[in-house]
């Protein structure tokens, strides 16, 4: 199975922050990539696929890139919805394999 | 609007069997594929099982291959989780969830829509 790693597994940042999420695969992945969103008690919510492809109605804040085995989530300028926890997922192959998560915290 | 309301879930002792259900609304079953992802306690998310929106296609996960059976009905518009031989590690929230295709393809492997979950606890 293709194994995917995030960095960081927390991170601690204030409202207006620049944030970076990166998610690593352990063999090329081509841009079968997506990020999920989830609050805690709730559903994980799509935020991001093919690597880079904003789904509908997600705020621009949040932007995808890379490719093969480098990934990064970016949120532009942190609002008091976005301290969640963020996972990445590839799609490669048909055993989907998601990040151990990132937990997104309020300094 | 996309509804996934699952059921079944609850405490079963070890060894016992569970089957949980997924009920959609709101847009063509049919022509989606769906999967069953889980998320133990505290834990992150693990994929469990897909289907293609035909349900001729399947795939499971290696720790749960042999005792777990995803399937689905058209007609009634609802995926099951057939649970045998459940072990404590398998106690978790269960989500389903609807691919962004049919499945037929790797490209479709994301999942647009959730349900809220169903928790399974294995306990003696």
């Amino acid at each position: 199975d293709i194994q995917m790693t995030q960095s960081p597994s927390t991170l601690s940042a204030s409202v207006g922050d620049r944030v970076i999420i990166t998610c690593r695969a352990s063999q090329s992945i081509s841009t079968w990539l997506a990020w999920y969103q989830q609050r805690p008690g709730k559903a994980p919510k799509l935020l991001i696929y093919q690597a880079s492809s904003l789904e509908s109605g997600v705020p621009s804040r949040f932007s995808g890139s890379g490719s093969g085995t480098e990934f990064t989530l970016t949120i532009s300028s942190l609002q008091p919805d976005d301290f969640a926890t963020y996972y990445c997922q590839q799609y490669n192959s048909y055993s989907i394999t998601f990040g151990q998560g990132t937990r997104l915290e309020i300094k | 609007q996309v509804q996934l309301v699952e059921s079944g879930g609850g405490v079963v002792q070890p060894g016992r069997s569970l089957r949980l259900s997924c009920a959609a609304s709101g847009f063509t079953f049919s022509a989606f594929g769906m999967v069953w992802v889980r998320q133990a306690p505290g834990r992150g998310l693990e994929w469990v099982a897909v289907t293609w929106n035909d349900g001729r296609n399947k795939h499971y996960a290696n720790s749960v291959k042999g005792r777990f059976t995803i399937s689905r009905d058209n007609s009634r518009n609802t995926l099951y989780l057939q649970m045998s031989n459940l072990r404590a590690e398998d106690t978790a929230v269960y989500y389903c969830a609807r691919l962004s295709g049919g499945g037929l393809v790797l490209a479709e492997y994301y999942s647009d829509y959730w349900g809220q979950g169903t928790l399974v606890t294995v306990s003696s």
